[in-house]
């Protein structure tokens, strides 16, 4: 099974900061990776496809890098709304995982 | 626009089993790979089982391998999951996800369904 590991695990920021979060993958898995954006209580939203596509609706300050075992999502000028926990998946191969997390709280 | 429902969550003890639904609205739940995510209370979410676009292939995580049976009704445009034998740690809210077209991301969620596994 392929395993991902997400850094940081918590991380704490004020408006308007840059942001990377790295998912790094236990085996090569091309570019077949997705993030995810959770807010309490509400379901996840796909945030990036393939590693580096901006899925629709979602604001150009979320961008996502990499392939084979590392990968970054970066908030280019973190916003109020932001603040949630942020999740990688690998679509390689089943089992689909996902990272643990990185939760984003305000500074 | 795409809807996804999902119903049939609640209270059962451990051994009991429980059916969820997912109900579509918006698409055509064949023409995708559909999947099951669970999120236990205060933890990060677990991928569960996928369904693909044939209907034939179907993959389970190995805490579930077994014991869990996921299926899809094309006439009612529904994706199920059949949970048996449940345990303590199978409690979490089940979202029933939508893939994107030609993958496996998933790009629409429904609100999810609390399944709690209690004596």
């Amino acid at each position: 099974d392929i395993q991902l590991t997400q850094s940081p695990s918590f991380l704490s920021a004020s408006v308007g900061d840059r942001v990377t979060i790295t998912c790094r993958a236990s085996q090569g898995i091309n570019i077949f990776l997705a993030w995810y954006q959770q807010k309490p209580g509400k379901a996840p939203k796909l945030l990036i496809y393939a590693a580096s596509n901006l899925h629709s609706g979602v604001p150009s300050r979320f961008s996502g890098s990499g392939s084979g075992t590392e990968f970054t999502l970066t908030i280019s000028s973190l916003q109020p709304e932001d603040f949630a926990t942020y999740y990688c998946q690998q679509l390689s191969s089943y089992p689909l995982t996902f990272g643990g997390g990185t939760k984003v709280e305000i500074k | 626009q795409v809807h996804l429902v999902e119903s049939g969550g609640g209270v059962v003890q451990p051994g009991g089993s429980l059916r969820l639904s997912c109900a579509a609205s918006g698409f055509i739940v064949r023409s995708y790979v559909m999947h099951w995510v669970r999120q236990a209370p205060g933890k990060g979410l677990e991928w569960v089982a996928s369904i693909e676009k044939d209907g034939i292939n179907k993959y389970y995580a190995d805490s579930v391998k077994g014991r869990f049976f996921v299926s899809r009704d094309n006439s009612k445009n529904t994706l199920d999951v059949q949970m048996d034998r449940l345990r303590g740690e199978d409690t979490a809210v089940y979202y029933c996800a939508k893939a994107i077209l030609g993958g496996h991301d998933v790009d629409y969620w429904g609100q999810g369904t609390l399944v709690a596994v209690s004596s």
